[in-house]
């Protein structure tokens, strides 16, 4: 199952409000991540289940859609929130991951 | 705290093989599967593979397949990598994660280097 993250780079401005899009090339229901990750760093999960924020992650975090879209937004960006995120399905062998949106200042 | 440590990467040259290793603490590890992941630095995640609890069941992505073999001795709360016939593309960060169905936990990673 193919994954295409859209925009592949975004620049914004902090308070900006972003979403992040996920396409999935058949249907998933929700069996879809979403991870912020900055350099050097390991992936950090911050939606599962399409919608549901893991615990700790800020609840300017959501997530939302079912099927084949799904959509991250960023209610007002935070100056930690400047990183790349990806997103995963775990429906179907083999897990596949998106590019990558690389959110920039 | 849930915590998982990855160790054993390094240098190795082409068509070498390497062990990977990934301890897991404050869990019970023997109640989750456990994935590998890797990324080559600057592009993004590639899913590896991933084996159950109990070891009995384990899939692979087609890149490795038939060369990288994932196995876990949950008495030492540990989960390897077996990585054969190495190619150059292989070089990547190599990640352990537990799988709790979507929520998936992250070790720091792994550097391993394939070079002559």
């Amino acid at each position: 199952i193919q994954l295409t993250q859209s925009p592949s780079f975004l620049s914004a401005s902090v308070g900006d409000r972003v979403t992040i899009t996920c396409r999935a090339s058949q249907g998933i229901t929700n069996y879809l991540a979403w991870y912020q990750q900055k350099p050097g760093i390991a992936p950090k999960l911050l939606i599962y289940a399409a919608s549901t924020l893991q615990s700790g992650v800020p609840s300017r975090f959501s997530g939302s859609g079912s099927g084949t879209d799904f959509t991250l937004t960023i209610s007002s960006l935070q100056p930690e929130d400047f990183a790349t995120y990806y997103c995963q399905q775990l429906d179907k062998y083999p897990y596949t991951f998106g590019r990558g949106t690389k959110l920039e200042i | 705290e849930v915590q998982l440590v990855e160790s054993g990467g390094g240098l190795v040259q082409p068509g070498g093989s390497l062990r990977l290793s990934c301890v897991g603490s404050g869990f019970r590890f023997g109640g989750y599967w456990m994935s590998w992941v890797r990324q080559v630095p600057g592009k993004g995640l590639e899913w590896v593979g991933n084996i159950k609890e109990d070891g009995r069941e384990r899939y692979y992505a087609d890149s490795v397949k038939g060369r990288f073999t994932i196995s876990r001795d949950n008495a030492k709360n540990s989960l390897y990598l077996q990585m054969n016939s190495l190619r150059a593309e292989d070089a990547a960060v190599y990640y352990c994660a537990r799988e709790r169905l979507m929520e998936w936990i992250w070790g720091q990673g792994t550097v391993v280097t394939v070079s002559s």
